[in-house]
């Protein structure tokens, strides 16, 4: 089957560097995707990696590694807005994404 | 452009009431979601619809009907509302398979079975 291990929760200072990971289990693997969620809010699109290697967006950043199926997201000069959600998403097979249960990101001043 | 529009976006209902909860979007996106999201339990897929016409099964579908009857707008029912369809409920679109180009989230409807 598939599944999705993230950590349940991410503290860090306004400022600093934060990495969150996710390690996914599929029969096939077609992308990793990362979604930000605030309080109350809806899930956004922040990346979407289909291939190994970093790829960077301002300041996330979003990493593949397909051979040890882990990805992670660095959020990079933390500030307080940063503080959400972040879920991590694979396909199950080509048409619906299944998501992890998300970590909490807790931005400190 | 509004996106990914839900109605309502609060609704109380009695146990054993019916209920619709409308979606609807204006990006000419092919393919349709609705997830259920429970606190600690991540958002999981409840159906989803590949086209117009069409709709399938999620993870979590007992209990919940669907309908693409044109496709800009995907429905979800509740034929008889249950307390443990207390949730709060995201529909999606995206234009492309695998979530290439990232799902666009509707602002949720918030449901209180009672």
């Amino acid at each position: 089957g598939q599944s999705l291990e993230q950590p349940s929760e991410v503290t860090a200072v306004e400022g600093a560097i934060v990495q969150i990971n996710c390690t996914y289990q599929t029969s096939g693997f077609y992308g990793l995707s990362w979604y930000q969620q605030h309080d109350g809010g809806a899930p956004t699109f922040l990346s979407y990696n289909a291939l190994d290697g970093l790829e960077e967006t301002g300041r996330f950043s979003s990493f593949l590694s397909r051979s040890d199926s882990y990805g992670y997201l660095l959020l990079q000069e933390l500030q307080m807005k940063d503080s959400a959600s972040y879920f991590c998403a694979v396909p199950l097979n080509t048409d619906k994404l299944i998501f992890g249960t998300g970590t909490r990101l807790q931005v400190f001043p | 452009n509004a996106g990914v529009t839900q109605t309502p976006k609060f609704r109380v209902l009695k146990t054993g009431q019916s209920m619709t909860l409308l979606c609807a979007q204006d990006m000419n996106h092919e393919y349709m979601y609705w997830y259920r999201q429970d606190p600690g339990m991540g958002l999981r897929l409840i159906h989803y619809s590949v086209g117009e016409g069409t709709t399938a099964k999620g993870e979590v579908p007992d209990g919940y009907n669907v309908s693409r009857l044109k496709k800009q707008n995907f429905l979800l029912g509740l034929e008889s509302a249950a307390p443990s369809q207390t949730s709060v409920y995201f529909c999606a679109s995206s234009y492309s398979q695998r979530g290439r180009g990232g799902y666009t989230f509707g602002s949720g409807t918030r449901l209180t079975v009672v």
